[in-house]
């Protein structure tokens, strides 16, 4: 059984359009989260929801929109997508309130590449 | 404030030892430890949460070092499967558990 799941796994788009990616944890965990990891590997938050909350919100640009209907899903949204957009975005989820004394399990990662 | 990790590559043969620090300018409530393969998503290899704490399985372990706000990484006798990249992730005191995770440091173990 896959811990944590995304959809799509590779993702081709034009500059200007919208698209959406999906996440689903079955670990029964509190908290998701949203990566984004550039061409230099440099994995850095984006958002983190505990319970349907947002408690973390990083410097992302207001295009980019999380979505949790219920705590094993968190979506990203990504509204007229640029070039820079392009990276592998890992969801990942952790049990209780914070990530910081839990381990956090990692998606298998969305390729993003915005032409 | 993004933790340096050191070295940032490193080549060894199967047998051969490594350490890979991880440094942080800030005080540390935590330190995660990851690996990620070529393609892969990160892994998750341990946590550290006291300071001194020094913890391992198989032949991987780690060291804290709160007050130099510091953790580093021991592989002994690599192994082939060791190959990757390695990522510290720190958190810091009233952050709300928010990860943040070194640059990486890419170990090749060559037979």
């Amino acid at each position: 059984d896959t811990a944590v799941s995304q959809t799509p796994k590779y993702l081709v788009t034009q500059m200007g359009n919208d698209k959406s990616i999906k996440c689903e944890q079955n670990l029964g965990h509190d908290t998701m989260y949203w990566y984004k990891q550039d061409s230099k590997k440099f994995l850095k938050i984006m958002f983190s929801y505990n319970n349907k909350e947002l408690i973390i919100n990083e410097t992302v640009p207001n295009r980019f929109s999380p979505k949790s209907p219920d705590k094993a899903h968190l979506n990203l949204h990504i509204n007229s997508l640029e070039l820079g957009d392009s990276a592998v975005y890992f969801c990942a989820s952790s049990q209780e309130g914070t990530g910081g004394y839990n381990e956090q399990f990692f998606g298998p990662g969305t390729r993003l590449t915005v032409l | 404030q993004q933790p340096v990790q050191s070295p940032q590559a490193v080549i060894l043969r199967e047998g051969e030892d490594a350490v890979i620090n991880c440094s942080s300018s800030k005080a540390l409530y935590s330190v995660h430890w990851y690996r990620q393969k070529h393609g892969e998503a990160p892994v998750f290899l341990m946590i550290l949460l006291k300071g001194g704490e020094q913890k391992g399985h198989d032949k991987i372990s780690a060291s804290f070092n709160e007050k130099k706000q510091q953790s580093s990484l021991y592989l002994t006798a690599s192994q082939l499967s060791y190959s990757g990249t390695y990522f510290c992730g720190t958190d810091h005191y009233n952050q709300g558990g928010k990860l943040i995770f070194g640059q990486g440091t890419e170990l090749s173990v060559k037979p």
